[in-house]
């Protein structure tokens, strides 16, 4: 059974940092994208950013809302996905869910962590 | 970026009701869009991938199609579980965009 599992979240104040991480089982980590998408309190999605597999070099993608603050990381060793959230906002106040990127289903999300709080303010 | 504009932002239905949610892309997108339920407190769940595929163990009920830039969620037989907000994504290019939502209420 796939499972990912977050971490890592937990109240800051504005300009902090925080580093999720999202712990995967139950799957071949290493042969999946893996994103990060959040959701402020009582709002939509957004997608957060990407972390290409190996053989794509690890290459990253971002949300210009979180382009030059945030870094996504993976240790495949480990099974792990990171999301290095610096100059934190009250703006990112949200649940952080990470998500598989299927790859042989559309590249679409389809398995979800249950998500951690991040809660941004002074 | 590619902007997704879902109708409605809600709407009210019985029990055994058809209910049909729209996404339109800004641009056109292929198929490269799928569907998620969301109930409150959880993780959204993929109930369509690629516009009209059927995620392995969703019911029959929920059926999705469309094509380049208008997409179409249909729920058939409204069930009671299916009470929830539904979100499309699209998957084309960057960054991936979500539609607004749409909270389907009981009525």
């Amino acid at each position: 059974e796939v499972q990912l599992v977050e971490s890592g979240g937990g109240l800051v104040q504005p300009g902090g940092s925080l580093r999720l991480s999202c712990a995967a089982s139950g799957l071949t980590f290493s042969d999946h994208y893996m994103d990060w998408v959040r959701q402020a309190p009582g709002k939509g999605l957004e997608w957060v950013g990407r972390v290409r597999k190996r053989s794509n070099s690890y290459t990253t993608e971002y949300a210009a809302s979180v382009k030059g603050r945030f870094t996504i990381s993976r240790d495949d060793s480990q099974n792990s996905l990171y999301l290095q959230m610096n100059s934190l906002k009250t703006e990112d106040t949200a649940v952080y869910f990470c998500a598989r990127v299927s790859h042989t289903e559309g590249y679409s999300f389809d398995f979800w962590g249950q998500g951690t709080m991040v809660t941004v303010s002074s | 970026d590619i902007q997704m504009t879902q109708s409605p932002s809600s709407l009210s239905a019985s029990v055994g009701d058809r209910v049909t949610i729209t996404c339109r892309a800004s641009q056109g997108i292929r198929n490269d869009l799928a569907w998620y339920q969301q109930k409150p407190g959880k993780a959204p769940k993929r109930l369509i991938y690629v516009a009209s595929s059927l995620q392995s163990g969703v019911p029959s009920r929920f059926s999705g199609s469309g094509s380049g830039a208008e997409f179409t969620l249909t729920i058939s037989s409204l069930q009671p579980e299916d009470f929830a907000t539904y979100y499309c994504l699209q998957h084309n290019s960057y960054p991936l965009t979500f539609g607004g939502g749409t909270k389907v209420e009981i009525k």
